[in-house]
């Protein structure tokens, strides 16, 4: 049972415009996220999180939105840049313990900007 | 910046070796982990640790096990490989064992033949 669901296994996006990348979870005790950039041979590098109390995260040319109703999340990335060339991982947790105390991925989309 | 270095980006090994994969990091996190990435399925957890000595299993234990005799280093170790551990691996660190990003090496490519 995928409890993190990237529903786009790719996305093509122009250079300068907007891309949205989008994550959805179906466990109600999640309450941190995560997005995760990775470039092929290189591990993981952490992004951006967001907690359950907040909406929206913003850092630079990234920002998380949170719907917590729906169960949704989605990354912004504004203005796109070749560079941002890449898979996008979600992730999230539960900080009351059990079956939410690991940090759970989604199966990532890979994002292609052209320039 | 945080560190987590992996001692061999690339390996290969036979099927019924034993196989070990060392992972150390500098922040003095108390958390490590360990990670398999294959297509389609995302990043999954195998094994983690929340202090010296101490380990959980992960999403998908079987045919592995890990050793954690201090504190910034981590080893993950394959008891007797198989063809269906090929696989990218990865290793963690973080500050807490929730609630705080975790830190990823750049991994190592494991084939068994």
């Amino acid at each position: 049972d995928q409890q993190v669901k990237q529903n786009s296994p790719s996305l093509s996006v122009q250079e300068g415009r907007i891309s949205i990348l989008n994550c959805d979870y179906t466990n109600s005790m999640f309450d941190y996220f995560l997005w995760y950039k990775k470039y092929p041979a290189e591990g993981p590098t952490f992004l951006i999180s967001i907690s359950s109390i907040k909406d929206k995260n913003e850092d630079g040319r990234f920002t998380v939105f949170l719907n917590k109703s729906a169960k949704h999340l989605s990354l912004h990335i504004v203005p796109s840049q070749p560079g941002d060339s890449a898979v996008y991982f979600c992730a999230a947790s539960g900080s009351k313990g059990g079956a939410t105390n690991k940090l759970i991925f989604g199966t990532g989309t890979l994002l292609a900007v052209q320039p | 910046d945080v560190k987590v270095t992996q001692s061999s980006r690339y390996l290969v090994k036979r099927t019924g070796e034993k196989v070990f994969l060392e992972c150390v990091q500098d922040m003095d996190h108390e958390n490590m982990f360990w990670y398999r990435q294959d297509p389609g399925l995302g990043l999954r957890l195998i094994y983690f640790s929340y202090d010296v000595k101490m380990k959980e299993k992960g999403d998908i234990p079987e045919g592995y096990s890990v050793s954690r005799e201090k504190k910034e280093r981590f080893s993950l170790i394959l008891e007797s490989a198989s063809t269906n551990q090929t696989s990218m691996y990865l290793c963690a660190s973080s500050l807490h064992l929730l609630g705080s990003p975790q830190h990823f090496g750049d991994g190592t490519r494991l084939s068994i033949l």
